[in-house]
């Protein structure tokens, strides 16, 4: 079945530094990938997909790319801030006909002031 | 805009309890969800209701039922509470069940712990 992994539990950096965070995942189909964002207290709310169609999304400064040969996607931001502590979590949609999304486990990022 | 209005925000019960957990949205969307959150194991589907007269079951629904009242209300039931079925449990709601499903409008949650 469809899955994907996230293996990164927890990254530390400091303002202005680089965001890389990293899936991978298993299907069958050309997947619909995305990242989710879940601040402290809220529930996840949807950051980015990418499609096969544009390989590659963009919001609120942060990027999600996907390498098909790899089968790997990843979020990036050029210079995180504070306010971009969060979790995040990568998913994908099932390939099985169903439209239900499956999760990673999710990254902590924690940025230093 | 809208919003996903999750009651309790924390629920404390026994073990072997039936819990109740409530969701209402006001987005009118057809389509709601149950989800579980545990610390490093990311969200899992519980169940979901892909219109006002359906139910399906997720990959964790065993020890759980769910009730889709009307559209905007969708219950959880956990049947018996494990102690190790402290967790948070996520609602959410998508405009339809198709390509509007990959968007998903979560509540802020309900915190349950079971003594």
């Amino acid at each position: 079945g469809d899955s994907v992994t996230q293996k990164q539990g927890q990254v530390t950096l400091s303002e202005d530094d680089f965001l890389f965070i990293n899936c991978t995942y298993s299907t069958t189909t050309y997947p619909t990938l995305l990242w989710y964002v879940q601040y402290l207290g809220q529930g996840p709310q949807l950051l980015l997909k990418v499609t096969t169609a544009n390989n590659k999304g963009i919001s609120r400064g942060f990027e999600a790319t996907y390498d098909k040969g790899t089968t790997s996607f990843h979020l990036q931001k050029a210079s995180v801030q504070e306010s971009d502590s969060a979790v995040y979590f990568c998913a994908l949609v099932a390939s099985s006909g169903s439209w239900q999304l499956i999760f990673g486990s999710g990254t902590q990022l924690t940025v230093m002031p | 805009g809208g919003i996903i209005t999750q009651t309790p925000k924390f629920l404390i019960g026994q073990e072997g309890q039936k819990l109740t957990l409530k969701c209402q949205q006001n987005f009118n969307h057809d389509t709601m969800y149950w989800y579980r959150q545990d610390s490093g194991k990311g969200l899992r589907l519980i169940y979901y209701s892909i219109t006002e007269n359906d139910l399906q079951k997720g990959d964790l629904s065993e020890g759980y039922d769910a009730s889709r009242e009307k559209k905007s209300s969708f219950s959880l039931t956990v049947t018996s509470a494990q102690k190790n079925e402290m967790a948070v449990f996520l609602c959410a709601s998508s405009r339809d069940w198709g390509t509007s499903a990959e968007t998903l409008y979560f509540g802020s949650g309900t915190r349950l712990t079971v003594l």
